[in-house]
């Protein structure tokens, strides 16, 4: 069975102490790997889409990588707008979009 | 504006009864899906299209109904047999077919049951 398992489920941080978000897979023929933010109470915001292991993306703070078991998000100098839930998602060769439990990020001034 | 748009935002509804939840999507998408989320929790999937007149269950199927007649919508019935109905929808629209793009999600319909 497809699973997509998300850690820690939360995590509080400081202003700009570094750290990294876990996201690992079982998904028979991934098609790809996808990292969404969400605010309270409403939809979640596209952030990257990762097809194959080996590849980077990055925006601002945010850098997203992928291996062939599991996906990280790492936040670099975190800013308290940073927080957030952050959600990974897998899709597979049946068009399945099948999303994680999220991990919910505090950063504190 | 190209978007998805959800309605209502806000639903009550009484025990027993069904009620329909709307998704309407102008972005050309293949795909629509609907997602279930309980506080504090991730996205459960309920159902998923593909193409018009065609749609999968999801993990968490039971208790609910869909239809696709039209391309640019996915209704969702939560049905009287759905036993704790009350949670925050989601519906999201993509391209699958060629490589898969990311989903684009509405604005969400908060249910309660009273």
């Amino acid at each position: 069975e497809d699973q997509v398992t998300q850690s820690p489920e939360a995590l509080r941080l400081q202003e700009g102490e570094s750290s990294s978000l876990n996201c690992s897979y079982t998904v028979s023929g991934l098609r790809g790997l996808f990292w969404y933010r969400q605010d309270p109470g409403k939809g979640p915001e596209f952030l990257f889409t990762l097809y194959s292991a080996g590849e980077e993306k990055e925006k601002e703070r945010l850098k997203a990588t992928l291996t062939k078991k599991e996906s990280f998000l790492h936040i670099t100098a975190p800013k308290p707008e940073d927080s957030a839930t952050y959600l990974c998602a897998a899709t597979d060769s049946w068009g399945k979009l099948q999303f994680g439990a999220g991990t919910q990020v505090v950063v504190t001034p | 504006d190209g978007g998805i748009t959800q309605s209502p935002k806000y639903l009550f509804r009484k025990e027993g009864q069904n009620v329909t939840l709307s998704c309407e999507q102008n972005l050309n998408h293949d795909a629509m899906y609907w997602y279930r989320q309980d506080p504090g929790q991730g996205l459960r999937l309920i159902y998923y299209s593909q193409i018009v007149n065609d749609f999968q269950k999801g993990d968490i199927a039971e208790g609910y109904s869909v239809s696709r007649e039209k391309k640019e919508s996915f209704p969702l019935t939560v049905t009287s047999a759905q036993k704790n109905p009350t949670a925050f929808y989601l519906c999201a629209s993509r391209n699958y077919r060629e490589d898969p793009t990311e989903a684009f999600f509405g604005q969400g319909t908060r249910l309660t049951v009273v």
